[in-house]
């Protein structure tokens, strides 16, 4: 079955970088784009990216354009999302769902929390 | 941006209820429309495809309807599961962007 694994729950101070994975299996990678959605604690879903696993092309929020890299590895069926300069209102979960250009967020992780605290 | 209004915020409803929820969009998005259902402690579930197609798995309760920039996810009777946040989606243009969300809760 296609599913999304993805890292393990993160605690950083403010300023440094994270780096959040997403490892795909039961579909063939490049043949579907991964989106990268993030949530705050008690609001609602935030669109952050999208990257093509085929030829790894993106479209990141205007907002976190500067801040944010998603890559992927098509050697290991893994996209990656980095965030960098974090800020208090970085603390979320963070999600990534297969699809998001031609195709809809189909299936989801299981989200990775992030924390930013000093 | 395409700005997706939910309403309303918050529905109370009893099990065996009809649930409206209700999507409108700043501009049209045709029919490049999803919705997706969030339980506590869970990512979100793709629930509607296209605006009025119910992906893999999702019971003939849930439908959708709509097209450009109005949309409508009904849930014919309600069952205890069904209680979470609904999300709307489009696709129409970049970004993509959610709706903030309608909460269906327990009256």
């Amino acid at each position: 079955q296609v599913q999304l694994v993805q890292s393990g729950a993160e605690v950083k101070e403010p300023g440094a970088s994270v780096k959040v994975s997403c490892r795909a299996s039961g579909y063939t990678f490049t043949s579907y784009g991964i989106t990268w959605v993030r949530q705050a604690p008690g609001q609602g879903l935030e669109w952050m990216g999208w990257i093509s696993a085929y030829n790894g092309y993106t479209n990141y929020a205007q907002r976190l354009q500067g801040r944010v890299t998603m890559t992927t590895d098509t050697s290991t069926s893994t996209a990656y999302m980095e965030l960098r300069s974090l800020r208090s209102d970085d603390t979320a979960i963070y999600y990534c769902a297969r699809g998001g250009d031609q195709s809809w967020c189909d299936p989801w992780g299981q989200g990775t929390l992030v924390t930013v605290s000093s | 941006e395409i700005v997706l209004t939910q309403s309303p915020a918050t529905l109370s409803l009893s099990p065996g209820e009809r649930a409206t929820l209700s999507c409108r969009a700043s501009q049209s998005v045709s029919s490049y429309l999803a919705w997706y259902q969030q339980k506590p402690g869970q990512a979100p579930r793709l629930l509607i495809y296209d605006a009025s197609n119910r992906a893999t798995g999702i019971p003939a309760r849930f439908s959708g309807s709509g097209s450009g920039t109005d949309f409508t996810l009904t849930i014919s009777s309600l069952e205890p599961e069904d209680f979470a946040v609904y999300y709307c989606q489009q696709r129409r243009n970049w970004p993509r962007t959610f709706g903030q969300g309608t909460k269906v809760e327990i009256k």
